[in-house]
C-alpha cells in the first residue's frame, strides 16, 4: 500500500528556515517523480516544486531561489528545504507522487495519484 | 495559457446525483485531467484520471458511485447516491510540459 507521511511543519518567524520531510512506503521515491503542493488557509491548491526521477528539479516562481527539493534514497524520503521564509509561505504542505499518462493521453500529461496528509507551516511576522 | 475553470460551489441532496464540471481553456480541449477530493481538514485524495474521450482510471478504493466523462473542453465528475461524506472540495488538475495547474475547486454541499 502506498503511503506518504509529511513531517517538519512548525511556527517560524519570517526570514527563518525549515525543512520538511515526506516518508514514503509502498514504492521507491527515487524512481518516481515527486512533488510538493501547498494550500494557504482557506485557499486552493498551489504547486510548489518537483523532483524528476533523474534528479532534475523545478520550482514555482514564488519559491524559486528560496526552496530546495531533494530526496534521500537510503531513507526513501522526499525533502523540502525552505529558506528566507515569508508570511505568504504560510500553508499546509503536501507531498504527492506523480504519474505519467503518455501513449494514452494526447498531449501527454502528468497527474498526482497519491497524497500525504500534510504538514502545517506558519510564518509569523 | 492552460487554465482550468470550476464553479465555486454546488449543492445536492442526500441520495441524489451531482455532476461537477472542469473546463479547459481554449486550445487545450484534448488534455486529460485528474480529479481530486479534499474532505474537511484532510489532505487531497486522487479520484481519477480522465481522458478527453471519457475513459477514466480511478484511484485505489474509489467507489463505483464516482465516474467521469468528457465532452469537448469539459471534464465531468459525476457522483451518484450522494452520501454525507461526499461533502468536500473537488479539484481538477493537469500538468503538461512546464505548465502545472489546478482548478479553483468546487465546494460540494450535501443537503
Amino acid at each position: 500500500e502506498v503511503q506518504l507521511v509529511e513531517t517538519g511543519g512548525d511556527l517560524i518567524q519570517s526570514g527563518g528556515s525549515l525543512r520538511l520531510s515526506c516518508a514514503a512506503s509502498g514504492f521507491t521515491v527515487s524512481t518516481n517523480y515527486m512533488t510538493w503542493v501547498r494550500q494557504a488557509p482557506g485557499k486552493g491548491l498551489q504547486w510548489v516544486s518537483v523532483i524528476y526521477s533523474g534528479g532534475t528539479t523545478s520550482y514555482a516562481d514564488s519559491v524559486q531561489g528560496r526552496f530546495i527539493i531533494s530526496r534521500d534514497t537510503s531513507k526513501n524520503t522526499l525533502d523540502l528545504q525552505m529558506n528566507s521564509l515569508r508570511v505568504e509561505d504560510t500553508a499546509m504542505y503536501y507531498c504527492a507522487r506523480v504519474r505519467y499518462c503518455g501513449a494514452d493521453c494526447s498531449p501527454p500529461v502528468w497527474y498526482f495519484d497519491h497524497w500525504g496528509r500534510g504538514t502545517l507551516v506558519t510564518v509569523s511576522s | 495559457q492552460l487554465v482550468l475553470t470550476q464553479s465555486p460551489s454546488v449543492s445536492a441532496s442526500l441520495g441524489a446525483s451531482v455532476k461537477l464540471t472542469c473546463t479547459l481553456s481554449s486550445g487545450h480541449s484534448t488534455y486529460a485531467i485528474a480529479w481530486h477530493q479534499q474532505q474537511p481538514e484532510k489532505g487531497p485524495r486522487f479520484l481519477m484520471k480522465l481522458n478527453n474521450d471519457g475513459r477514466h482510471t480511478k484511484g485505489d478504493g474509489i467507489p463505483d458511485r464516482f465516474s467521469g466523462s468528457s465532452s469537448g473542453a469539459e471534464r465531468y465528475l459525476t457522483i451518484s447516491s450522494l452520501q454525507s461524506e461526499d461533502e468536500a472540495d473537488y479539484y481538477c488538475q493537469t500538468w503538461s510540459t512546464d505548465i502545472r495547474v489546478f482548478g479553483g475547486g468546487t465546494k460540494l454541499t450535501v443537503l
